[in-house]
């Protein structure tokens, strides 16, 4: 496509329920990155994947986050039993590059999901 | 990780008028980005810039690396770019981990 498609754009939860957050990114980009923005911050690093291989997933902030990327595409962002700290927008990115990834990010238009 | 730090953290201009944002990173950076958001949230990459100088339009940046800051000059400035304005990097060996500066908040007044 022709950027970063996000889905989907708001998401309410209640705390405890279980979420999942849709990234895809720009067609034949190999890089894909998912960061969290909490208010009036910088976006964080959450994980990165190259093609459908999870390379560093340092930035989770806990076992109830998990992502995937089957196919070297698509991406999915799980959160289990949602906590109200999780509320934030989650931000998806990819760029053509793979290796060290040293190429343009270019972002979604995020997720923002608040949990109750 | 590495720090980032930006300044200023807030500027209002008058439109026309030119500023100048920077970024200072504790360690060296083979990655350095800038990105503008929009009031709707939308995080639009301005530059790849892990050296030396580009232009885009009324933007330009510049980064001496061997001194860990980057500039973002921007002219003739416009509402429309009101928003705020971030800058990435990421330490040489982890060039994939971007960490983004809290960034410089600009308001453009009519």
């Amino acid at each position: 496509g022709a950027g970063v498609s996000q889905s989907p754009r708001y998401k309410v939860a209640k705390r405890g329920q279980d979420v999942a957050l849709r990234c895809d990114p720009i067609s034949g980009h190999v890089s894909l990155f998912w960061y969290q923005q909490a208010l009036g911050q910088g976006p964080e690093f959450l994980t990165y994947f190259q093609n459908e291989a999870q390379l560093d997933k340092s930035g989770l902030p806990s076992d109830r986050f998990f992502a995937e990327r089957p196919e070297g595409s698509v991406s999915t962002l799980k959160i289990q039993r949602t906590q109200q700290e999780d509320s934030a927008v989650y931000l998806c990115a990819s760029s053509g590059a793979g290796g060290t990834g040293n190429s343009p990010l270019h972002f979604g238009n995020g997720t923002r999901l608040t949990v109750t | 990780g590495i720090q980032v730090e930006q300044s200023p953290p807030d500027l209002i201009l008058q439109e026309g008028a030119n500023s100048t944002l920077r970024c200072n990173f504790s360690d060296s950076v083979n990655n350095l980005q800038w990105f503008h958001q929009n009031p709707w949230g939308q995080l639009i990459n301005l530059f790849y810039i892990p050296s030396g100088t580009k232009q885009n339009g009324r933007l330009s940046a510049t980064t001496v690396a061997t001194e860990r800051y980057s500039l973002l000059y921007i002219s003739s400035s416009q509402t429309t770019d009101s928003g705020v304005y971030f800058c990435a990097g990421a330490r040489t060996g982890s060039a994939r981990q971007l960490t983004f500066g809290s960034g410089t908040q600009l308001t453009v007044l009519p």
